[in-house]
Order: C-alpha cells, then structure tokens, then sequence
C-alpha cells in the first residue's frame, strides 16, 4: 500500500522555464512534508518542508504547496536550472510517536534541458 | 560529504551468505535511521537507533538486524540473503528525534 505517490517518474523542462513535481497521500494522519533531492551516487539531501498547518513554504527558486482537502501536494521550482537536474522525492510524517520516520514517494527524474 | 559515512560503498556476496552495512552518523547526532531503496521503489524506512536505544521499526525483515553501538556508529546485519535483497542501503542522521535528517551515500548490495 503506497501511502505517498508521485505517479510521474520523469518530467523534462527548459532551462528558465516552471519545473512542477507532483505527490499525492492516502494517509490522512500525516501532518509535515518534506522534499528531498537527490544526485546519482549521493544521498539524498533535505530541500524544503512544510507542515500541515500552512498551505505553503517558499525557499528561494522552490515553493511547496499544501493542499490538504485534496490531499496533494507540489513543489515548484522556478527559474528551473540545469544543475536541478535530478531525481525529487517527496516524502510524509505522522505526529507523534518517539521516531520521525519518513514514507518517501517513489520519485520523480526532473531534466532541465540547456 | 554530508557527514554521514556509510561502509562499503558496493557490496556483492551470494544467496544465502550474510552481510554487514556500517553507518557513521554526523559528529554529535544522536539518531541514526536505515532505509532501503530497491528498484524503481522509494526509500522503505527499516528502523530507527536514538542513543543506542532501538525506537522504531519500519518494513524490516526477521533476517535483518541492525544496532547502535556506544560510540553511536551504527551496523545493519542482513543473513540468509535472497536475490530481492538487492537494493541501495541507506543511513541518515538527526541530532534528536527531529526531521532534520542528513543521509549519508548508501551502499550498494548486489546478491548473485
């Protein structure tokens, strides 16, 4: 049972142009979001978060909106660059209890083209 | 270098042998997590160490081990390996029970 779906497993834009990466969850009991990025052979590495009580977070080029009714949320990333170039996970977490475990979507492959 | 250090980058053993990933959290980090990505899949939480101590299990196998040690360093023991074990072996770590994880390069392991 996927509890966190990016049903896009790639998405190519220009360079300059709108990059939206799409995540949708079926748990209604998640209440904070995070994306990570992630380069081939590295780890993946924090980008930006936002937690349930706000719609949206803006971190420079990159914005997450929340939409909680719907149950789906998306990171914008604006102007896309060629060094964005890489695979996004969005990821979810449910308050409480003594860890922090994230559920990660399977990922989206962005490629910002020259 | 994120400041987390996984141990070895690549591993390739046969069905049925056993293995052990290690994981060298940031300097004064506290928790340590395990995940496993397989193919085409996303990161799987297996279970989480907070000073030693075993918090939280996610998707982990019986076959699967893991423990935090006292200098907070960190092994997943995986025994009676199967071919769908096959995956990248990931390790992040947090100063306490917080979002704020760092992952560290992951391990490759290859069954044959």
């Amino acid at each position: 049972d996927q509890q966190v779906k990016q049903n896009s497993p790639s998405l190519s834009v220009q360079e300059g142009r709108i990059s939206i990466l799409n995540c949708d969850y079926t748990n209604s009991m998640f209440d904070y979001f995070l994306w990570y990025k992630k380069y081939p052979a590295e780890g993946p590495t924090f980008l930006i978060s936002i937690s349930s009580i706000k719609d949206k977070n803006e971190d420079g080029r990159f914005t997450v909106f929340l939409n909680k009714s719907a149950k789906h949320l998306s990171l914008h990333i604006v102007p896309s660059q060629p060094g964005d170039s890489a695979v996004y996970f969005c990821a979810a977490s449910v308050r409480g209890g003594s860890a922090r475990q994230l559920t990660f979507g399977s990922g989206t492959q962005l490629i910002v083209l020259p | 270098d994120s400041g987390v250090t996984q141990t070895p980058k690549h591993l390739i053993t046969a069905t049925g042998q056993r293995v052990t990933l290690r994981c060298s959290p940031r300097s004064g980090d506290l928790s340590v997590y395990w995940y496993q990505q397989s193919l085409d899949q996303g990161l799987q939480f297996l279970i989480h160490y907070y000073n030693g101590e075993e918090r939280a299990k996610g998707n982990i196998l019986e076959r699967f081990s893991a423990q935090q040690f006292p200098d907070l360093h960190s092994e997943l023991n995986l025994s009676s390996l199967e071919l769908g074990d096959s995956a990248l072996y990931f390790c992040a770590s947090s100063q306490g029970q917080s979002y704020g994880y760092t992952f560290g390069s992951g391990t490759r392991l290859t069954v044959v």
